[in-house]
C-alpha cells in the first residue's frame, strides 16, 4: 500500500534553533518527492521537489535530503524564525504509468517560540 | 502574476443545497488540481486535469461531486447535494505539467455545510 508517514506529528522549538522533520514512504514506483509549507489559513507553498537522482536540495534555510534506497527524506530548518511556524507536508509522486498519483503525508506542525 | 484565484473564499450553505467552487489557474499552466483538506484526513487530491481533460478522478468521493474544465482558464468543482461531511477547505492548484513541476496553490475555499 502506498503510504507517506511523517514524524514528529508536532514540534515546538525556540527561535534560532535548528530542527529536522522526517518523511518515510512506501510509494512505488517513485517519481519525485515534494515538501510543502502551509501557513494557517493559507494554501501550501512548495519548498523543494526532488527526483530519484537528487540527494540534497536547498531553499534558503530549508534543506531537504532524499535517500531513495531507504525511502526516507528529511527537511532540515536552520536558524528557525517565528515565521517558520507552519505545517510541513511531505508528498510523494508515483511514476507516470500510475498517472503521477500523489500520496500525501499527514504533516508535521512546527511551532517556533520566541 | 495574480496566482491561482479561487472563489468564493468562504461558503456557508445548508445541507441539500448545490455548491459550486471556482478556480482560475495561472496563465500558461496546463495542469489543474482540486484538493480537499480536513483535520481528520489531511490533504487529499480529488481530481486533476491536463490540457482541460480529466486525467484522474479516483479521489472524487462520490457521485455528488463533479468537476469541469471548459477552457484553460477556468474550472469548477460542484457538490450536489451537499452534506455536512463535505465541510472542508477546498484548494485548487495549477502547474506547468503534472510530473516534476511545482504546483501553485490558491488561497482555498472554506466550505461549511450546516
Amino acid at each position: 500500500k502506498n503510504q507517506v508517514e511523517q514524524s514528529p506529528q508536532s514540534l515546538i522549538i525556540l527561535e534560532g534553533k535548528n530542527c529536522t522533520l522526517q518523511c518515510n514512504y512506501t510509494v512505488s514506483p517513485f517519481s519525485n518527492l515534494r515538501w510543502y509549507k502551509q501557513d494557517t489559513g493559507r494554501g501550501p507553498v512548495s519548498l523543494t521537489i526532488m527526483t530519484f537522482s537528487e540527494n540534497t536540495k536547498s531553499n534558503g534555510r530549508y534543506t531537504a535530503t532524499l535517500d531513495a534506497d531507504t525511502k526516507q527524506s528529511s527537511l532540515h530548518i536552520t536558524a528557525s524564525q517565528l515565521s517558520d511556524s507552519a505545517s510541513y507536508i511531505c508528498v510523494v509522486s508515483a511514476g507516470l504509468e500510475y498517472g503521477n498519483k500523489l500520496v500525501f503525508g499527514a504533516g508535521t506542525i512546527l511551532r517556533v517560540k520566541s | 502574476d495574480a496566482g491561482v484565484i479561487q472563489s468564493p473564499r468562504h461558503e456557508v450553505t445548508e445541507m441539500g443545497q448545490e455548491v459550486t467552487l471556482r478556480c482560475k489557474p495561472i496563465s500558461g499552466h496546463n495542469s489543474l488540481f482540486w484538493y480537499r483538506q480536513t483535520m481528520m484526513r489531511g490533504l487529499e487530491l480529488l481530481i486533476y486535469f491536463n490540457n482541460n481533460v480529466p486525467i484522474d478522478d479516483s479521489g472524487m468521493p462520490e457521485d455528488r461531486f463533479s468537476a469541469k474544465m471548459p477552457n484553460a482558464s477556468f474550472s469548477t468543482l460542484k457538490i450536489q447535494p451537499s452534506e455536512p461531511r463535505d465541510s472542508a477547505v477546498y484548494f485548487c492548484a495549477s502547474s506547468r505539467e503534472t510530473s516534476s513541476y511545482e504546483q501553485y496553490f490558491g488561497p482555498g475555499t472554506r466550505l461549511t455545510v450546516t
